[in-house]
């Protein structure tokens, strides 16, 4: 079956600055990759996804890219604000009819 | 439209008791998914189903687990003979087949085995 891994387990930025969470996954076969910010005792949310045939999709501060041959993507927050820090998954699916999530990264943006 | 409704939202068994979580998926949505996420970790998928049928379930444990989605009512999870272990929270999901977009959840219900 898939294998998602996502990585920095934590990661700790200024305020203003930029993060970058990485993802990797196993099955080709696999065709569509959200992501999902959970805050502290809530329901993960999705806040952007890309699929198979898209190799980078961007929405106002925070932008995903997809390489589909190494099989790895990545989300980029920029200008990171206090209201960003929360749990951020990484998410692989076929189908639509289950997804495999990543471990998580806590986000800490300092003020 | 209210959005993918779970309760109870939080619930405490004593070992060996019986849990129901109950999930009632977005209007229109005939999709729903059960994900079980362990404190510090990711969701892991448990089960898919759709109306009277369940689709997949290859993420449920073999013993003292069920699902269930019927015609009339909300979707059903129910965990038999309780242990420490299952406690967690356990997410819903619901979607309609032909929309690709991501999964709506619950807000969760967060079991307690005591």
């Amino acid at each position: 079956g898939e294998n998602v891994e996502q990585h920095p387990s934590t990661l700790s930025v200024q305020e203003g600055d930029s993060a970058v969470i990485k993802c990797t996954y196993s099955d080709s076969a696999s065709n569509y990759f959200p992501w999902y910010k959970q805050e502290l005792g809530k329901r993960p949310q999705l806040i952007i996804d890309i699929r198979s045939n898209v190799g980078e999709k961007k929405d106002q501060r925070i932008a995903v890219t997809l390489n589909k041959t190494a099989k790895h993507f990545s989300l980029h927050i920029t200008e990171t604000q206090p209201e960003d820090s929360a749990v951020y998954f990484c998410a692989a699916g076929d189908n639509f009819n289950k997804f495999y999530f990543g471990s998580g990264t806590k986000l800490n943006v300092k003020p | 439209n209210a959005g993918v409704m779970q309760n109870p939202r939080h619930l405490v068994r004593r070992r060996g008791q019986e849990a129901r979580l109950r999930c009632s998926p977005m209007k229109g949505h005939s999709h729903v998914y059960w994900y079980r996420q362990l404190p510090e970790e990711g969701l892991k998928f448990m089960v898919y189903l759709q109306k009277e049928n369940i689709i997949d379930e290859s993420g449920m444990p073999k013993e003292r687990f069920s699902a269930e989605f019927p015609k009339e009512g909300p979707s059903i999870l129910r965990i038999q003979q309780v242990v420490r272990g299952d406690s967690a929270a356990y997410f819903c999901a619901s979607s309609t087949r032909a929309d690709r977009e991501g999964y709506t959840f619950g807000s969760g219900t967060r079991l307690t085995v005591v």
